[in-house]
């Protein structure tokens, strides 16, 4: 199985700020990553695959980059709703999942 | 609204079963592959099984493999997990997910989760 490690596992930020999120996998992916926005109780919700491809309704501060085996999602001019957990997710092969950021409030 | 929605969580005992379902609506489940993912306390998320919205290509996690089987009803709009022998290891939350585009492994639907819970 493809590993993936994120980092933080957690991060203090404000609202406004940027912040980014890093995954990286245990062996090349290409592409081939998706990222994940979670909240307590609630569904996960798709925010970017193919490593930058944002779905349409997300809001264009969550950006995704990166390829082989680093990547990143980064948030820009954080909102209230925005902190809570993000996870990342390898597609290139039967899925694996990086074990979560939270984000919470400074 | 596009929704997925488990039921069939609960308490089960070590070498119990339990059988989940994932009711479909807002959207035809008959053009998409549908997955099964888990999350137990403190862990991360751990893919499950994988059936296909035309073959009935079916994968498993070795984790699961030999106890658990996918199965879909895209008449009743439903998709279902038979988990047997569970183990104290099977306690989660369990998500029915559905693949955006068949063989691409990303998820854009989630449902809420199921709690599962083994423990004698």
């Amino acid at each position: 199985d493809i590993q993936m490690t994120q980092s933080p596992s957690s991060l203090s930020a404000s609202v406004g700020d940027r912040v980014t999120i890093a995954c990286r996998a245990s062996r090349r992916i290409d592409t081939f990553l998706s990222w994940y926005q979670q909240s307590p109780g609630k569904a996960p919700r798709l925010l970017i695959h193919s490593a930058s491809t944002t779905l349409g309704g997300v809001p264009s501060r969550f950006s995704g980059s990166g390829s082989g085996t680093d990547f990143a999602l980064t948030i820009t001019n954080l909102q209230p709703d925005d902190f809570v957990t993000y996870f990342c997710q390898q597609t290139y092969s039967r899925p694996t999942f990086g074990q979560g950021t939270k984000l919470d409030i400074k | 609204e596009e929704q997925l929605v488990e039921s069939g969580g609960g308490l089960a005992r070590p070498g119990g079963s339990l059988r989940l379902s994932c009711a479909v609506s807002g959207f035809s489940v008959s053009g998409y592959s549908m997955n099964w993912v888990r999350q137990g306390p403190g862990k991360r998320l751990e893919w499950l099984a994988y059936i296909n919205d035309g073959s009935g290509q079916i994968f498993y996690a070795d984790s699961v493999k030999g106890r658990f089987t996918v199965s879909r009803d895209d008449a009743r709009s439903s998709v279902f997990l038979q988990m047997n022998s569970l183990t104290d290891e099977d306690t989660a939350v369990y998500y029915c997910a559905r693949e955006a585009l068949s063989g691409h492994w990303y998820f854009d639907l989630w449902g809420r989760g199921a709690l599962v819970t083994v423990s004698s």
